[in-house]
């Protein structure tokens, strides 16, 4: 089963809506980061907080991690048409012999009407 | 800077022909991934690389793929013979760490007909 398990699956708002996605994970990990794919493209990565971190921003994103949970939240605030995309989580699992392994979540599609 | 370059960006082909696709990783990094994106599985790391070395090829579908990493700046992934069931989007990635973000190419759509 997937490390990363998104929630919701699909969000859809209005442009200037605050959108919320969250993940769930099963291991220890050694960071988790968030990715956005635009319909067509590649994973573009957005932030990376590590374990020892509860909160961290990038502009209009937030994110917070509760590692006692096991469990991180995306935030994007005052959203735009441009947001629009799916959007991943991706845990950096601790320890064993995947060094520099990713495992990814299923994603959460957000839609942002203009 | 260059991101991630992958070849051919669409590919159509017939049942049990060779397919290869190829990627350049971004210049300095030390790890490039094989992703496979497809609806009903999502994104599945395939193969990854260290200095040019596969680390873990556990996700490697069957015998018919195969991946390489001849030097640092190329990456082929092999399917022979394709099947339809590999129809999917193919992604490399590159990183510089093995605990940094990744940097994904733009994919290469595969349609085995």
């Amino acid at each position: 089963s997937q490390q990363g398990e998104e929630d919701p699956q699909a969000l859809s708002i209005q442009e200037g809506e605050n959108a919320t996605m969250n993940c769930s994970y099963k291991t220890s990990i050694n960071n988790l980061q968030w990715y956005r794919q635009n319909s067509g493209r590649g994973l573009v990565h957005l932030i990376l907080i590590r374990s020892n971190e509860r909160e961290k921003h990038s502009g209009r994103l937030r994110v917070t991690l509760d590692t006692s949970k096991k469990s991180s939240s995306l935030l994007i605030t005052a959203s735009r048409a441009a947001d629009t995309a799916s959007y991943f989580c991706a845990t950096d699992q601790a320890g064993g012999t995947s060094y520099g392994k990713l495992t990814f979540g299923q994603g959460t599609i957000l839609t942002v009407h203009p | 800077d260059a991101g991630v370059i992958q070849s051919p960006r669409h590919e159509v082909t017939e049942m049990g022909q060779e397919v290869t696709l190829r990627c350049k990783p971004i210049s300095g990094h030390d790890y490039l991934f094989w992703y496979r994106q497809t609806m009903m599985r999502g994104l599945e790391l395939l193969i990854y690389f260290n200095n040019n070395v596969p680390i873990d090829d556990s996700g490697m579908p069957e015998d018919r793929f195969s991946a390489k990493m001849p030097n640092a700046s190329f990456s082929t992934l092999k399917i022979q013979p394709s099947e339809p069931r590999d129809s999917a989007v193919y992604f490399c990635a590159s990183s510089w760490s093995g605990h940094q973000p990744q940097h994904f190419g733009d994919g290469t759509r595969l349609s085995i007909l």
